[in-house]
């Protein structure tokens, strides 16, 4: 079974920094990764998916992620930070079952951008 | 352009009383759906998935269940609710051509 982990429970960073959220996978066979971002009381947002290609994707609002395949992971970055990417964010693979095309999420990382 | 739509957005139910909560998607036909629980702000499990009319796989045993009278309408249900069936419920739905899911805005039960 393909499981996704989130190594950090938050990461803090300065307004105007690079800011890096971590994500590594484990599945059988040619991952679909994705990466999406929640705000408080509200539903996921998708952000940017990698599927075959370019090791590296670029997704909404600035940011970007690098597929790794020999360290399997996926980092989430964005060279800027800005406050309002101050949020909830989740790593995500695809099942490989056909039919059943769900999704397993990691724990999620608080991002935290200071002014 | 396709939507989702969850309600309500909030819910507050005593322990024993049944539930309803209503997805619907427009825009698509034949997603494949799904009904998400958040618990504790954190980690999403996946509860039901349906890949077409009266078609519903659940993931895990549990007091819940899950219907899709109609293609675009998918509805989470529960005779009696039970404290643990607390939570952040989120419905998503799959566009096949892009492979990504859409998720609602979520409904947040709370059991008292």
């Amino acid at each position: 079974a393909q499981s996704v982990a989130q190594p950090e429970d938050q990461v803090n960073v300065a307004e105007g920094n690079p800011l890096t959220v971590k994500c590594t996978y484990s599945v059988s066979g040619n991952p679909y990764l994705f990466w999406y971002v929640q705000y408080p009381n509200r539903g996921l947002q998708f952000l940017l998916k990698y599927i075959t290609g370019d090791n590296l994707v670029k997704g909404s609002y600035g940011f970007e992620a690098e597929f790794n395949k020999s360290q399997t992971s996926f980092h989430l970055k964005k060279p800027s930070a800005l406050v309002s990417d101050s949020a909830l964010y989740f790593c995500a693979v695809r099942d490989m079952d056909t039919g059943r095309r769900a999704l397993t999420f990691g724990s999620g990382t608080r991002l935290q951008v200071q002014p | 352009s396709q939507t989702i739509h969850q309600w309500p957005a909030t819910l507050v139910q005593p322990v024993g009383s049944p539930l309803s909560l209503e997805c619907t998607v427009e825009g698509t036909s034949n997603p494949n759906l799904y009904w998400y629980r958040q618990a504790a702000g954190r980690g999403l499990q996946l509860l039901f998935y349906s890949v077409g009319i009266g078609q519903i796989s659940s993931e895990v045993p549990q007091n819940l269940s899950a219907s899709r009278p109609q293609d675009r309408q998918f509805i989470l249900s529960s005779k009696k609710l039970l404290l643990s069936d607390s939570g952040f419920y989120l419905c998503a739905w799959r566009d096949r051509a892009k492979n990504i899911q859409y998720f609602g805005a979520g409904t947040r039960l709370s059991v008292l």
